[in-house]
C-alpha cells in the first residue's frame, strides 16, 4: 500500500463543512484518477489527470472539485456536501491513461467519507 | 451502452473449495479485462489483464478465462482459503480515442468459512 496513499483514511463532515482529500503516489506516475464507490454499486470513475491536466470529468458535481499540482499529488476538495455523497473514495494512479491501454492502475486503500 | 455484469452478487463457499466467479460485458471495441480483488476497507489491487488473443491466464490459485466471441470472462479460485473472502471486481477497457474508458462491474462478493 506504501505505491499510493490517501488521507485521511476517514472523514466525518457536515453539509457545510469544506474539506479535502489528499493522495500521493510514489510510483513515478504520469496519470491519476479519483473514484467513488457507494454500497452496492459500480466503481464510479470520476476525474482522471494525465501529466497534471486534466483530461475526463465524468459529469461530477461542482460541489467536488479536483487539483493535480505536478503529477505526483492530487486532491479532492469537497464543499457543501449532500449525505448521498457519503461512500469510499478511491485514488489510482497509473503509468499512462488505463483507458484502452493495458497500463495498470495501483489503487490507494480509499477514504471512507460520511457527510452528516 | 458499455456494460459488465458480474454474477453471482455473493457467494459464500467452504475453506478449500473451488468457485467460479462470472462476467458478462458488451463493452466495445474492446481491449482488454481485467479482474480485481478488493479486501474490506482497501483499494482494489489487480490479479490479471486479458487481451483480445489470450484465452487463459493464471495467477498463484486464481485463472482467468476470456472467450471473446461470447463476451464472456470467468476466474476461478482453485482450493479457496479464508484469504480469499474479499470483492472481485471485472473491468473491461475499451480501446481506441483519448482519455479513460473503463467499465467496471458491480463485483462479487466472496465469503470463505472454515
Amino acid at each position: 500500500e506504501t505505491g499510493v496513499t490517501q488521507t485521511p483514511r476517514h472523514l466525518v463532515m457536515g453539509m457545510t463543512n469544506k474539506k479535502s482529500l489528499k493522495c500521493e503516489q510514489h510510483l513515478g506516475h504520469n496519470a491519476m484518477y479519483w473514484y467513488k464507490q457507494s454500497a452496492k454499486k459500480p466503481l464510479e470513475l470520476m476525474f482522471v489527470y494525465n501529466f497534471k491536466e486534466q483530461t475526463e470529468n465524468n459529469s461530477v458535481p461542482s460541489r467536488f472539485s479536483p487539483e493535480c499540482p505536478n503529477s505526483s499529488h492530487l486532491f479532492l476538495h469537497l464543499h457543501t456536501l449532500q449525505p448521498e455523497d457519503s461512500a469510499l473514495y478511491l485514488c489510482a494512479s497509473s503509468q499512462g491513461l488505463s483507458g484502452g491501454s493495458s497500463y495498470e492502475q495501483y489503487f490507494g486503500p480509499g477514504t471512507r467519507l460520511t457527510v452528516t | 451502452k458499455n456494460q459488465v455484469e458480474q454474477s453471482p452478487q455473493s457467494l459464500i463457499i467452504l475453506e478449500g473449495k473451488n468457485c467460479t466467479l462470472q462476467c458478462n460485458y458488451t463493452v466495445s471495441p474492446f481491449s482488454n479485462l481485467r479482474w480485481y480483488k478488493q479486501d474490506t476497507g482497501r483499494g482494489p489491487v489487480s490479479l490479471t489483464i486479458m487481451t483480445f488473443s489470450e484465452n487463459t491466464k493464471s495467477n498463484g490459485r486464481y485463472t482467468a478465462t476470456l472467450d471473446a466471441d461470447t463476451k464472456q470472462s470467468s476466474l476461478h479460485i482453485t482450493a479457496s482459503q479464508l484469504s480469499d473472502s474479499a470483492s472481485y471486481i471485472c473491468v473491461v477497457s475499451s480501446r481506441g480515442g483519448a482519455g479513460n474508458m473503463l467499465t467496471f462491474g458491480g463485483g462479487t462478493r466472496l465469503m470463505v468459512k472454515p
